[in-house]
């Protein structure tokens, strides 16, 4: 079956330290994405990445990092500069990235615990 | 950031009642409105992609409305099931990518 895999589920790190999160998509979706969710707020844009090779910051990009170096693969990179890291943390993907009609397929997450 | 708002946050119903709540998003430069499902311990689903003025959608029990000139969009869940208990996020599209509201939680209650 066609879908999304973040690994892992939970993950604890020290603070100071980096730590990086999984997204693989086997859809063959063109655009993939970054969302962060805290307790009472809605899911906020992190990253995107409209194809290959290419991405854009969000709304909230300040200590994160991502690549794109294949279709299938958005790693999210949490560093040390981000100041509130422990949130959980959700990938998604969209055929394109101007289609409209369907809407977005995601993972399902990874809490982050920073310690 | 773009505001997206839902309202209520949460809310209550008893098994076979009818309800609906309300996501606000930009009146301008309006591409597309996006309804998920969240389900505890499962991923977002999508339930609808709304994109022309006085668009109605519907899926089973549950239907969505669209006004883009006044910037709002109700979902309504008609006889409510406890499998309807999930949060219901609205999202609005700009730019290639979407905006969240903070999503209306739903509890039904047998």
């Amino acid at each position: 079956d066609g879908g999304i895999t973040q690994s892992p589920k939970y993950l604890f790190r020290k603070e100071g330290q980096n730590v990086t999160l999984s997204c693989e998509q086997n859809l063959n979706h063109d655009a993939m994405y970054w969302y962060r969710q805290d307790p009472g707020q809605g899911l906020r844009l992190i990253y995107y990445s409209q194809i290959v090779n290419d991405f854009q910051k969000g709304d909230i990009a300040e200590g994160y990092s991502v690549s794109r170096e294949k279709k299938e693969s958005f790693p999210l990179t949490v560093t040390s500069a981000q100041k509130n890291p422990t949130a959980f943390y959700l990938c998604a993907s969209s055929s394109s990235p101007g289609q409209i009609i369907y809407g977005y397929t995601f993972g399902s997450g990874t809490r982050l615990t920073v310690v | 950031i773009l505001n997206v708002e839902q309202s209520p946050q949460s809310l209550h119903v008893q098994e076979g009642d009818s309800t609906n709540f309300t996501c606000s998003f930009p009146s301008s430069n309006f591409y597309a409105l996006h309804w998920y499902r969240w389900e505890t311990a499962k991923s977002p689903e999508a339930l609808f992609v709304m994109t022309l003025n006085g668009d109605e959608k519907k899926k089973g029990r549950i239907s969505a409305t669209l006004n883009t000139k006044e910037g709002y969009s109700y979902l309504y869940i008609k006889g409510s099931q406890p499998e309807d208990s999930a949060t219901y996020l609205c999202a609005f599209r700009h730019d290639y990518k979407l905006s969240f509201g903070a999503g209306t939680t739903v509890t039904v209650r047998a």
